[in-house]
């Protein structure tokens, strides 16, 4: 299809684990965007990339949490040493330019992570 | 500090009734942009509208309209004549600078038939 994919949809590990969560932006999209949502929590964004320039980590949660993007399209979100309150959907979105707030993000279906 | 704040958890309305969704905002920038997104029960987020803080203008599109009212600080969403389609979780959402896009804890709203 020509939205964004993630993969997988569900992932069920137990506590200690790592975990890699994948996002396929739409193709030609520059900008990518990691948030999670968690139940009560609402929204929250995690990182930006733009092409292949470093990333803004600030956003990330702890120092568990890291993020690749390679050859400017693919991205994966890495949890280590994973803990239940890491247990939430994480949702992968793309857009064509990365002007910020300027133009609308895509969102692929989220991968649910349960941390037993 | 909670930058966005969407004060109604959950609205239930009947079918063809009009529904007004809150959404205030707190922020020291003078540019800065608001969106809305809806998540229906599928879950993906799907974008409805992104305003800017030098637009206050209204802006209808269909049964959906928007308020942008900055002496306020708020950006509220109406739907007209409800459809059962319409039920979802929306989300209001504000941008200050790059990198950074904050979520309001969502409304879940129900439209009855």
């Amino acid at each position: 299809g020509a939205g964004v994919s993630q993969s997988p949809s569900n992932k069920v590990t137990e506590k200690g684990k790592d975990v890699e969560l994948r996002c396929d932006p739409i193709s030609g999209h520059t900008a990518l965007y990691w948030y999670r949502q968690s139940l009560g929590q609402g929204l929250e964004f995690l990182i930006y990339f733009q092409g292949n320039s470093a990333p803004d980590k600030s956003g990330l949660p702890s120092d568990r949490f890291s993020a690749e993007r390679t050859g400017g399209s693919v991205s994966t979100l890495t949890i280590q040493r994973t803990q239940q309150e890491d247990s939430a959907v994480y949702l992968c979105a793309s857009s064509s330019l990365g002007v910020w707030g300027e133009e609308t993000q895509y969102f692929g279906p989220g991968t649910r992570l349960l941390v037993l | 500090a909670q930058k966005v704040t969407q004060a109604q958890t959950e609205i239930s309305v009947v079918e063809k009734e009009d529904v007004t969704l809150d959404c205030v905002y707190e922020t020291r920038d003078t540019t800065y942009y608001l969106f809305w997104y809806k998540q229906p029960p599928s879950g993906e987020l799907v974008f409805l509208i992104r305003r800017n803080s030098f637009d206050e203008q209204n802006e209808i599109s269909g049964r959906y309209s928007w308020n942008f009212q900055k002496s306020t600080s708020s950006f509220n969403f109406t739907i007209t004549a409800s459809q059962v389609v319409d039920s979802a979780v929306y989300f209001c959402a504000l941008s200050e600078v790059i990198n950074d896009m904050r979520f309001g804890a969502g409304t879940r709203l129900t439209v009855k038939p």
